[in-house]
């Protein structure tokens, strides 16, 4: 069974810094494209960003980047988000999610929120 | 970017009704359109793939069409357990873009 469990989220103050993990189990890790997708209080989903099989190529919405940074360690089943220079637009619930060959997002985690506020 | 625009936003219906969720994308994407299911508190579960490919151990009466532009999810005999919200969603180009999702209750 597929199994993806974030972890890191927590309340931080805008400027801040965060990391978060997704520990993935139950399948052979590092075929897979990685995502990060995040849903705000009460709105919608959007995708923040991916990353390739080998760590090689990522790819990130335009409010993101070069503030978020997604990698990947495939000796340890993991994918990361470290995300710097926070914004209380940035609050969500924030779900790792894998990619199938043919189709995105097939297998979702949980979710781990991040709050940023003073 | 891709604008993903879905439509209705919300609608009630009853058990044993068929509904339909319509979504527009902004530009051509081909089939490149999926569709995911959304319970309150839980995430997002996987439905349909290239506009009309059921992902595996998703029942029958969920089916989606279109290309293009225009596209639908059609529910069939709709029951309390598909009270949800949808979102259909592009993955044509980055950056990869969500409908703003429909609520459908019972």
């Amino acid at each position: 069974e597929v199994q993806l469990v974030e972890s890191g989220g927590g309340l931080v103050q805008p400027g801040g810094s965060l990391r978060l993990s997704c520990a993935a189990s139950g399948f052979t890790f590092s075929p897979y494209w990685m995502n990060w997708v995040r849903q705000a209080p009460g709105q919608g989903l959007e995708w923040v960003a991916n990353v390739k099989q080998d760590g090689s190529e990522s790819h990130y919405v335009d409010s993101v980047k070069g503030r978020f940074t997604i990698s990947r360690d495939n000796a340890k089943n993991s994918l990361y988000l470290q995300m710097n220079s926070l914004r209380a637009e940035d609050t969500a619930v924030y779900y790792c999610a894998r990619d199938g060959f043919r189709s995105p997002f097939d297998d979702w985690g949980q979710g781990t929120l991040v709050t940023v506020s003073s | 970017d891709i604008q993903m625009t879905q439509s209705p936003s919300s609608l009630s219906a009853s058990v044993g009704d068929r509904v339909t969720i319509t979504c527009r994308a902004s530009r051509a994407i081909g089939n490149y359109l999926a569709w995911f299911q959304q319970k309150p508190g839980k995430a997002p579960k996987s439905l349909i793939y290239a506009a009309s490919t059921l992902q595996s151990g998703v029942p029958s009466k969920f089916s989606g069409g279109g290309s293009g532009t225009d596209f639908t999810l059609t529910i069939s005999s709709l029951q309390p357990e598909d009270s949800a919200t949808y979102y259909c969603q592009q993955y044509h180009s980055y950056p990869r873009t969500f409908g703003q999702g429909t609520k459908v209750e019972l």
